[in-house]
């Protein structure tokens, strides 16, 4: 089983739809999680980091789940300039615990 | 590029070639890292730098030796390179566990 796994896509939504993406991981002491996003032929960027508490940023929600080992990013009212791939990334802890492991990533296309 | 200079960009070699993927940062972040990205994969961690003159084997560090000369500073050797390590490779860097991680631009190799 691979540490981190999200469903590889693609998601092709119509423009002003909502979207969730599902990332699981397994390791259950894992520290801090993040969603990124990479655009093609790009390197990878901060969307959001995501809590506890679960955090919202405009169109974007993200939750964590530690009871189920999983979190979560919702797309509301999609536009075209969403349309990348969406990294999962948890902190996982242990000896190296300032590693990061990625998912391998969700691709989303929004149209018009 | 959020003050990350990654080089090359492009890169052929053949097979048993040797080079150096370069990796500068000038935001004074401890840890740093190069990862590798392939289809289906997501991305991989092949080394990681803690600190200026530490280093540590990631997930798949084989065929690869890394150099952290100074705390800007962090490079990728292949001695010999092998097809296998045709790839896009990407150096990353962060102020601590639960931070931003900022990449370059990413470095395309083809090993023929």
């Amino acid at each position: 089983r691979k540490e981190v796994e999200q469903d590889p896509g693609p998601f092709n939504v119509p423009e002003g739809a909502t979207v969730a993406f599902n990332c699981t991981y397994s390791n259950s002491a894992s520290q801090s999680f993040f969603w990124y996003r990479q655009d093609c032929r790009k390197e990878p960027k901060l969307l959001m980091s995501v809590y506890s508490s679960g955090n919202e940023d405009g169109r974007f929600t993200a939750q964590l789940n530690r009871a189920s080992q999983y979190i979560s990013l919702l797309i509301r009212d999609s536009k075209l300039s969403d349309s990348a791939t969406y990294l999962c990334v948890v902190n996982p802890s242990g000896g190296n615990n300032n590693d990061m492991r990625f998912g391998a990533g969700t691709r989303l296309t929004v149209k018009p | 590029n959020a003050g990350v200079t990654q080089t090359p960009k492009f890169q052929v070699l053949k097979t048993g070639q040797s080079m150096t993927l370069q990796c500068a940062q000038d935001m004074n972040h401890n840890s740093m890292y190069w990862y590798r990205q392939d289809p289906g994969m997501g991305l991989r961690l092949i080394y990681y730098s803690a600190s200026e003159g530490t280093t540590d084997k990631g997930e798949v560090p084989n065929g690869y030796n890394v150099s952290r000369l100074n705390k800007r500073e962090f490079s990728l050797r292949l001695e010999s390179a092998a097809p296998s390590q045709t790839s896009v490779y990407f150096c990353a860097f962060r102020a601590g566990t639960n931070t931003e991680a900022f990449f370059g631009q990413g470095t395309r190799l083809t090993v023929v």
